[in-house]
């Protein structure tokens, strides 16, 4: 089984403050890394399918960057609002094979 | 509205009582999979099919199997469920390949195995 590893596990930050979080995954035999939001009581909803190094893709006040190379990729949420507490998740995909494999999520958690 | 639903969100069953959860989408993907959530750990794949009657394993299919006889439709069957999976349960679909296109979830069923 493939190594997914996000950080921080959780987080707490005040509304209006921007903060990031980390996904790292193995370099070699990239194909694509995923972002999910994941509320509670809710299903996990799509924010970002990433292929490329270098990659940088932006929703609203989401964004994320991808670095295939070192394995890493990077989630940013600007002016964090109360609404945007929830798991994110990213799952990445390399090799032939056709499956997604998914770390443990960060919970973050803002404070009105 | 297009979705993809489970049934049931809820099942409390006894140990050894064959049950089946389903799943449905209506998108016209081609990639459907089933997780498991257990606390402290991640969504983790049971099984994935790539089309109709194409299925695989996952990281986890012990216990499980699944069907594909149709291409909107994806069954989890639990012949002999143990206490050991006790879990929530998503079923997800994707357009192509399910690696390049994002995943869309169902809501989610709260499997209990007494």
């Amino acid at each position: 089984i493939l190594n997914v590893e996000q950080s921080p596990q959780s987080l707490h930050v005040q509304e209006g403050d921007s903060t990031n979080f980390t996904c790292s995954f193995p370099s070699s035999n990239f194909y694509a890394l995923h972002w999910y939001r994941w509320e509670t009581a809710k299903s996990p909803e799509a924010l970002f399918v990433m292929t490329l190094n270098g990659d940088e893709k932006k929703k609203g006040r989401i964004s994320a960057t991808l670095n295939t190379k070192e394995g890493y990729s990077y989630l940013y949420i600007k002016g964090s609002q109360p609404e945007d507490s929830a798991t994110y998740l990213c799952a990445y995909s390399g090799g032939s094979n056709y499956k997604l494999t998914f770390g443990k999520g960060t919970l973050l958690t803002v404070n009105p | 509205e297009a979705q993809v639903t489970q049934n049931p969100r809820y099942l409390i069953t006894v140990t050894g009582k064959k049950l089946t959860v389903t799943c449905s989408q209506n998108m016209n993907h081609e990639y459907m999979s089933w997780y498991r959530q257990d606390p402290g750990l991640g969504l983790r794949q049971i099984y994935y099919s790539m089309n109709v009657e194409v299925t695989d394993k996952g990281d986890v299919p012990e216990g499980y199997k699944v069907s594909r006889k149709e291409k909107r439709n994806f069954p989890l069957i639990l012949e002999s469920p143990s206490p050991n999976q006790t879990s929530l349960y998503f079923c997800a679909s994707s357009l192509t390949n399910g690696v390049n296109t994002e995943a869309f979830f169902g809501q989610g069923t709260r499997l209990t195995v007494v």
